[in-house]
């Protein structure tokens, strides 16, 4: 079937800490994953995306690591600042650019 | 460059009625989708155009149709409106069609409310 999940729903982080959101996907033919941040009264704003021939690919402050064995997508934020507060969204490319959307996980940053 | 750009910004009808919901590319871009966001959930794909043709289509009723324009531009309409149908629609646009890596750019969406 075609979804996208993530573990946590909500993921509160002290500025400055590392964050990670993790994402798992079920269609083992996905091979483009992208992740999304959404903030309130916004459309999602493309954060970095991935290959499935990588397993890691960096951005800035943000890093994305896929592991296609377990089917497992995360993001990682370094250094986390109160403007990264928002909905994080996971997704997946299918057929020519449908995208699958998991759930989201609200990303809190606690000054 | 002027972003992708979605009109109207909110929107109330009741059930019954009709609703028409635009969206203007990001320049250049040729292929443009539409999204269903309820509240609390992630987006659920509608439709994907591109040059002016259906290429994808979600798992949403008749009621809901679309079309592109010779320009990109694109509209989504929505038949006999249910309560339901309360969400934000979300346009996105990329070059164009292809396999994978595509990436697709949102504009801020409409907010429909049905009452």
């Amino acid at each position: 079937g075609e979804s996208v999940g993530l573990h946590l729903p909500t993921l509160s982080v002290q500025e400055g800490d590392n964050s990670i959101i993790n994402c798992a996907y079920s269609n083992s033919a996905s091979d483009y994953f992208i992740w999304y941040k959404q903030e309130s009264g916004k459309g999602p704003q493309f954060i970095i995306d991935i290959r499935s021939n990588m397993d890691k690919r960096q951005g800035q402050r943000v890093t994305v690591l896929l592991n296609k064995t377990v089917k497992h997508l995360s993001l990682q934020i370094a250094a986390t600042q109160p403007g990264d507060s928002a909905v994080y969204f996971c997704a997946e490319n299918l057929y020519g650019n449908k995208l699958v959307f998991g759930a989201g996980t609200i990303l809190r940053v606690k000054s | 460059d002027a972003g992708v750009t979605q009109s109207p910004t909110h929107l109330i009808k009741t059930r019954g009625q009709h609703v028409t919901l635009r969206c203007s590319p990001i320049s250049g871009h040729k292929s443009v989708s539409w999204y269903q966001q309820v509240l609390g959930q992630g987006p659920q794909f509608i439709f994907q155009y591109y040059e002016k043709e259906e290429r994808g289509r979600g798992n949403f009723p008749d009621r809901f149709s679309a079309r592109q324009f010779p320009n990109y531009s694109s509209e989504l309409n929505v038949n006999a409106l249910l309560l339901g149908d309360s969400a934000l629609y979300l346009c996105a646009s990329s070059r164009g069609l292809a396999t994978y890596q595509e990436t697709q750019y949102f504009g801020p969406g409409t907010r429909l409310l049905v009452l």
